[in-house]
């Protein structure tokens, strides 16, 4: 199976705040990554698909980059809405597997 | 609107059984791979188990292969997974996801979950 690590397992950051979250792959998923926003109780939402096409409805402050085994999730400018859990996933393969998650939370 | 509803969750015996449905609407569901996922209590997400658009390709994570069955219904636009030899670490919530079409999978969306809890 593929391992995914996220780095920092959380972070407090401000409103405003650029914020850059790092996935790493156990061995190369070519762009088959996939980030996804979760908040308390809530099921999780797509925001970034193939590494870097965002999904339709998805604001434009969220982007994705990376190819092989390392990839970033960056929001240029952080707001009250975005203070949540993100999650990468790899589709290179099955079992399609999720990183642990970074929890963002306002400092 | 693009709509999936899970039921089925509850109590379930170890070593017992549940069925769980995930009932589709605002798309056309027979257009679409589906997935079931879980989400321990405090913990990550765990991919399960895919269902191809007519049910003839179907995938299982380690942790459920033999246990669990995923199934459809299209003409009813209804996603099962049927879970037998329950253990506490079944408890979770579990999702159902639909596939993005025609790309690289991607859940692009999710059903609210159902909360399984196996004890005796």
């Amino acid at each position: 199976d593929i391992q995914m690590t996220q780095s920092p397992s959380s972070l407090s950051a401000s409103v405003g705040d650029r914020v850059t979250i790092t996935c790493r792959a156990s061995q190369s998923i070519d762009i088959y990554l996939n980030w996804y926003q979760q908040k308390p109780g809530r099921a999780p939402k797509l925001l970034i698909y193939s590494a870097s096409s965002i999904q339709s409805g998805v604001p434009s402050r969220f982007s994705g980059s990376g190819s092989g085994t390392d990839f970033t999730l960056t929001i240029s400018s952080l707001r009250p809405e975005d203070f949540a859990t993100y999650y990468c996933q790899q589709s290179f393969s099955t079992p399609y597997t999720f990183g642990p998650g970074t929890k963002v939370d306002i400092k | 609107e693009v709509q999936l509803v899970e039921s089925g969750g509850g109590l379930g015996q170890p070593g017992g059984s549940l069925r769980l449905s995930c009932a589709a609407s605002g798309f056309t569901f027979s257009g679409h791979w589906m997935h079931w996922v879980r989400q321990c209590p405090r913990k990550g997400l765990e991919w399960l188990s895919r269902i191809n658009s007519d049910g003839s390709r179907i995938h299982y994570a380690d942790s459920v292969k033999g246990r669990f069955t995923i199934s459809r219904d299209n003409a009813k636009k209804t996603l099962f997974l049927q879970m037998t030899s329950l253990t506490a670490e079944d408890t979770a919530v579990y999702y159902c996801a639909r596939d993005i079409k025609g790309g690289p999978t991607a859940f692009d969306s999710w059903g609210q979950g159902t909360t399984v809890t196996v004890s005796s």
